[in-house]
């Protein structure tokens, strides 16, 4: 079985500029999460989805930060303009449903600010 | 608002001791209890997942305790090995918010 996959890796770019980050969730997961990961902390969601529906943004930065999963699949995470302390690992997880069950995570893509 | 703790931090141990890290959390009312490791710039892996119905999970040399009621985990690992070196989470499913929240992680290294 496929793991969560996460595009790119890595990415490095100057303050003001945007990025996104892809995500394609385990196969038959309808709940997939965005995390942030700042370098010595737990993750923190950001954003959490059930199907193509948002279930929780309440600790994403609206004024710069979007994410969207148009078909209930995969997933993309943008910044713009990003900020010096955008610099973190953004792991995208999913999860069979809802219902409290086993998180998977991706390798995630580690974000430089310059 | 549920808030989870990890102590130590970081731990150092030789190889073969058997060890124990805690989690703490401040709100009973929880789903589950993950317990993950993460390597140098990789992402989560699940090792052991505890329904709150549960008291403990075992996997291999791995064993994790819940005791909701103090609002408390273990992750026993026995005869620890330099390949156990990682960072360890644990998150907890909280009822109230309903999302999963972290700990900062206890860093552990295993010498040779």
């Amino acid at each position: 079985e496929a793991g969560v996959a996460q595009s790119p890796r890595y990415k490095i770019i100057e303050k003001r500029q945007s990025v996104a980050f892809w995500c394609n969730p385990i196969s038959g997961h309808a709940t997939l999460y965005w995390y942030q990961q700042i370098l010595g902390q737990g993750p923190k969601l950001l954003i959490q989805f059930q199907n193509n529906g948002v279930v929780d943004d309440s600790q994403l930065p609206k004024d710069r930060f979007s994410a969207e999963r148009l078909k209930g699949v995969d997933s993309t995470l943008k910044i713009q303009p990003a900020k010096l302390e955008d610099s973190a690992v953004y792991l995208c997880a999913s999860s069979l449903d809802l219902s409290a069950g086993e998180l998977f995570f991706g390798e995630g893509s580690r974000l430089t600010v310059l | 608002k549920q808030e989870v703790t990890q102590i130590p931090a970081a731990l150092s141990v030789p190889e073969g001791e058997n060890l124990v890290l805690n989690c703490s959390f401040t709100d009973s009312a929880i789903y589950n209890l993950q317990w993950f490791r993460q390597d140098p710039g990789k992402g989560l892996t699940s090792l052991l997942l505890i329904q709150s119905s549960q008291r403990e999970q075992t996997s291999g040399r791995l064993n994790a305790s819940l005791d909701k009621s103090s609002g408390r985990s273990t992750l026993y690992i026995a005869a620890s090995q330099p390949g156990d070196s990682a960072t360890y989470l644990c998150a907890v499913w909280d009822t109230g918010g309903f999302k999963t929240i972290f700990g900062a992680g206890t860093r552990l290294f295993v010498k040779a």
